[in-house]
């Protein structure tokens, strides 16, 4: 089992809607946790940290199931400029100086 | 309070060739970190230094080399290129001392002919 699974996509919603991603990890371990927007071509940028069961921030929703080790990302209200790759990212307790493992991401495409 | 730097931004090189690619942390930050992305992948840890020293190493081969500097800049190395080598590399700089999670440099695209 990959230590990180994602549903590759694309994702294609219109504009408005409201898409959600799932995201399994296979070490249990994991206590935090994040996700992580890439635009084409560019660097992965921290999108949200999810330490407890969840957060939550404007449009965006992560939602954290332990006992399953999946976590989600929920955007309502889908933008144009959301469209881009969607990076789930568990972790350990320090993050700092740790290898952050990756999925392949999520791709996101809002159309009009 | 400039971010994560990296240079250069684009390499062509061929294959047997060597290459260093640099990168400057964050502003507080001592830690960096090193991963390749190829396309359609996500990131893969190459390593970590500390402290001027390899503290953590991912699945990668001995052509595979780095270096931190006092300033806590750091090097990555690849000797002997081959064309699975061609790859976004990304360095991402964090504090040993906090709970953070790593922020990422603009990364320097490497194409091996």
């Amino acid at each position: 089992r990959k230590e990180v699974e994602q549903d590759p996509g694309p994702f294609n919603v219109p504009e408005g809607a409201t898409v959600a991603f799932n995201c399994t990890y296979s070490n249990s371990a994991s206590q935090s946790f994040f996700w992580y927007r890439q635009d084409c071509r560019k660097e992965p940028k921290l999108l949200m940290s999810v330490y407890s069961s969840g957060n939550e921030d404007g449009r965006f929703t992560a939602q954290l199931n332990r006992a399953s080790q999946y976590i989600s990302l929920l955007i309502r209200d889908s933008k144009l400029s959301d469209s881009a790759t969607y990076l789930c990212v568990p972790a350990g307790e320090n993050t700092g100086f740790q290898k952050l493992v990756f999925g392949t991401g999520t791709r996101l495409l809002v159309s009009p | 309070d400039a971010g994560v730097t990296q240079s250069p931004t684009h390499l062509i090189k061929t294959r047997g060739q060597q290459v260093t690619l640099r990168c400057s942390p964050k502003s507080g930050h001592d830690t960096v970190s090193w991963y390749q992305q190829a396309l359609g992948q996500g990131p893969q840890f190459i390593f970590q230094y500390y402290e001027e020293e390899e503290r953590q190493r991912g699945n990668f081969p001995d052509r595979f080399s780095g270096h931190q500097f006092p300033n806590y800049s750091s090097e990555l190395n690849v000797n002997a290129l081959w064309l699975g080598d061609s790859a976004l590399y990304l360095c991402a700089s964090s504090s040993d001392r906090t709970q953070e999670t790593q922020y990422f440099g603009p990364g320097t695209r490497l194409l091996v002919l």
